[in-house]
């Protein structure tokens, strides 16, 4: 238990569907995180939050839209999403995401998505 | 954009045995992590290092920061069944974002 939660754990979704993941941290973090991990392929950085301001898009294409309603909550909208966007979704959260740098990043349990 | 070396790439050793690994880098990191991911979790944390030449241990691990800020590694000793796992190092390196770098990971499986 990192303190981190994901919902779902599970999705599959059509390419014409619109869903939406959610992340909740009880750590009292500040900045959260979504990254996507691809089979074989390092974890990919796709937003920053920091303070309930997005500091980093990391070229992610627009049918993701994250969303921070609050420090502790973090949302990614997914709407007309492409099979190769099948991946392991995760959602991480640190005291900051300061230039100072050094915050480490807890993760949650991730959200598998299947985009069929 | 920058990159870490992760090797060996996987691992597979009888229980009991000690286990290596380590991550290296063209540029110079101020934080180093390592962490664990068990198949279908997300990564948690096992070690962080904040100071060149910190040497961190955390029962049968140990990780240390590389005298370079350049490299780093972790040694699991006396190797149980439920080391399993994908192993990650990340780090920090500065520069204009700040962003968190991941290596590509060690899958180490232990033969009981």
């Amino acid at each position: 238990e990192t303190g981190v939660t994901q919902t779902p754990r599970h999705l599959v979704m059509g390419m014409t569907n619109k869903k939406s993941l959610k992340c909740e941290q009880h750590l009292g973090h500040n900045a959260m995180y979504w990254y996507k991990q691809s089979a074989k392929k390092p974890l990919e950085l796709m937003f920053v939050y920091n303070f309930k301001e997005q500091t980093e898009n990391n070229s992610v294409p627009s049918r993701f839209s994250p969303e921070c309603p609050n420090s502790s909550h973090l949302f990614l909208h997914l709407h007309t999403l492409q099979p190769e966007d099948s991946a392991l979704y995760l959602c991480a959260s640190s005291v900051t995401s300061g230039h100072r740098g050094g915050d480490t990043q807890y993760f949650g349990p991730g959200t598998r998505l299947t985009v069929l | 954009g920058q990159q870490l070396n992760q090797s060996p790439q996987s691992m597979f050793i009888q229980e009991g045995e000690d286990v290596s690994m380590n991550c290296t880098s063209s540029s110079i990191f101020n934080t180093w992590l390592w962490y664990k991911q068990d198949p279908g979790e997300g990564p948690v944390l096992l070690i962080a290092l904040y100071k060149a030449g910190e040497l961190t241990s955390n029962g049968r691990l140990t990780a240390q920061f590389g005298i370079t800020r350049k490299d780093s590694f972790l040694n699991i000793s006396a190797s149980i069944p439920s080391d399993v796992g994908i192993y990650f190092c990340a780090g920090y390196y500065g520069g204009a974002t700040n962003k968190l770098i991941f290596g590509t990971g060690t899958l180490l499986a232990v033969q009981p």
